[in-house]
């Protein structure tokens, strides 16, 4: 099946740092991918959409300027979550979209990466 | 109004007892329906896929109720690894494929 990497898959790093991460699909390539964050207890919120060769999209109320998303090839894109903060602290999950023969979309998760800003 | 609301459980049920999990969603528009489940401290896992007819595969069962915008799981002969957290998800027409989560229903069958 579809494989979906992240990585790290944790971290902890001092206030005012940049972190980035990193959403590669192993084995498909994909045009599109998702960032989600999840808060203890609380359900996946979509941060931004990843589109290979364009500019992210993001939702509503994420600042674009604070989580960089870039998406330089078809099995690659990166979250730089800058100048990170305690309320930062997530699990970050990626998702990337392959298209199935049938013509429906499948979208593979990574494994998160874990998030722990002092 | 949350997009997709789901009850939070948490459900504490018996080995082999019948679970049943219930989702509505609030945009008509919506157009393709979900169960993901979610272990702790990891990705979501795409369980199934929720069709008009109603859907089943082994021991889950998956009905859509358009009409009252209503999305159910039936688990029977519950095992200790079905405990997870237990997502609806939707797609909305037009929303390239972004995936709207509920916040879960958390399961716990117990030996």
């Amino acid at each position: 099946g579809a494989v979906v990497s992240q990585h790290p898959s944790w971290v902890i790093c001092k206030s005012g740092t940049s972190v980035k991460i990193e959403c590669r699909s192993l084995d498909f390539q994909a045009t599109t991918m998702f960032w989600y964050r999840q808060f203890p207890k609380q359900s996946l919120m979509l941060m931004a959409t990843s589109n290979e060769g364009s500019k992210a999209t993001y939702e509503q109320g994420v600042e674009k300027d604070k989580f960089l998303i870039n998406h330089a090839s078809l099995t690659l894109s990166t979250l730089t979550v800058t100048s990170a903060h305690p309320e930062d602290s997530s699990f970050y999950i990626c998702s990337a979209s392959r298209s199935g023969t049938s013509g429906t979309d499948t979208q593979y998760f990574g494994p998160g990466t874990r998030l722990t800003v002092l | 109004r949350k997009e997709v609301e789901q009850d939070p459980g948490p459900f504490n049920v018996p080995e082999g007892a019948t679970v049943a999990f219930n989702c509505t969603y609030s945009n008509s528009a919506s157009q393709s329906f979900f169960w993901y489940r979610q272990d702790c401290r990891k990705e979501p896992k795409l369980l199934m896929s929720v069709y008009s007819s109603g859907n089943e595969d082994g021991r889950f069962t998956a009905q859509l109720n358009r009409a009252s915008q209503y999305i159910s799981l039936l688990i029977r002969d519950s095992k200790l690894s079905d405990s997870a957290t237990y997502l609806c998800v939707v797609i909305r027409r037009g929303s390239a494929r972004q995936l709207t989560f509920g916040s879960g229903t958390q399961l716990t069958v117990l030996p």
